[in-house]
């Protein structure tokens, strides 16, 4: 498998500030990751696409200036939730991607849940 | 990807196995089935795949019936910590990622 953490874990915040979410794989180099939201008692809902060195890929109705999404290097890509309102208040989950392993799949990350005040 | 259906809801006695269907019908002859499972407030765990022939794994077995339309992942002694929401996911294995779309899943309730 891989190993993906997210930091932090939990975090709460002021409506109107920013927040960033790094997400690491820690024992391959991933070119892609995945950025989810989940709300409560609702299914994972992917968000963007990040790649690294270029421009993350949004899915549709996600805003990109608001969502930034940073993979600057093949073990860390970050999200920085922009301006927070409560509405934002979430489960954020990364997701990595190994083609190298055998069940080609994705590995997810503990996930950060942001409570916007 | 292709659609699936899973019942949303599902309760199971602790050391008895817990069967979990998937409905997907209109998967298509290159789509594998994966199955994940995500325990309260933590990030989803890839539990098997398979494409055509029965899989088992340290985790989990799974059923796929001959005309591929349906699936089971078999718990073989659900324990207290099997309790989960439980993802059914068909998608085409290799040449790079492709995206995935979860559904609603269902949710196992292992009970003492």
């Amino acid at each position: 498998g891989a190993v993906v953490s997210q930091h932090p874990s939990r975090v709460i915040c002021k409506s109107g500030t920013s927040v960033k979410i790094e997400c690491r794989s820690l024992d391959f180099q991933a070119t892609t990751m995945f950025w989810y939201r989940q709300f409560p008692k609702q299914s994972l809902m992917l968000m963007a696409t990040s790649n690294e060195g270029s421009k993350a890929t949004y899915e549709q109705g996600v805003e990109k200036d608001k969502f930034l999404i940073n993979h600057a290097s093949l073990t860390l890509s970050t999200l920085t939730v922009t301006s927070a309102h409560p509405e934002d208040s979430s489960f954020y989950i990364c997701s990595v991607y190994n083609l190298g392993q055998s069940t080609d799949t994705q590995y997810f990350g503990p996930g950060t849940r942001l409570t916007v005040l | 990807d292709a659609k699936t259906t899973q019942p949303p809801s599902m309760d199971c006695a602790e050391g008895r196995a817990a069967n979990l269907p998937c409905n997907h019908s209109t998967i298509s002859g290159n789509e594998y089935v994966y199955w994940y499972r995500q325990i309260h407030s933590q990030g989803p765990q890839y539990i098997i795949h398979g494409l055509k022939n029965n899989e088992t794994n340290d985790m989990a077995s799974l059923i796929i019936t001959e005309d591929r339309k349906s699936s089971t992942l078999i718990l073989p002694h659900a324990t207290l910590r099997d309790t989960a929401v439980y993802y059914c996911i068909v998608r085409v294995r290799g040449g790079g990622y492709q995206k995935v779309t979860f559904g609603t899943g269902t949710k196992l309730q292992v009970i003492p």
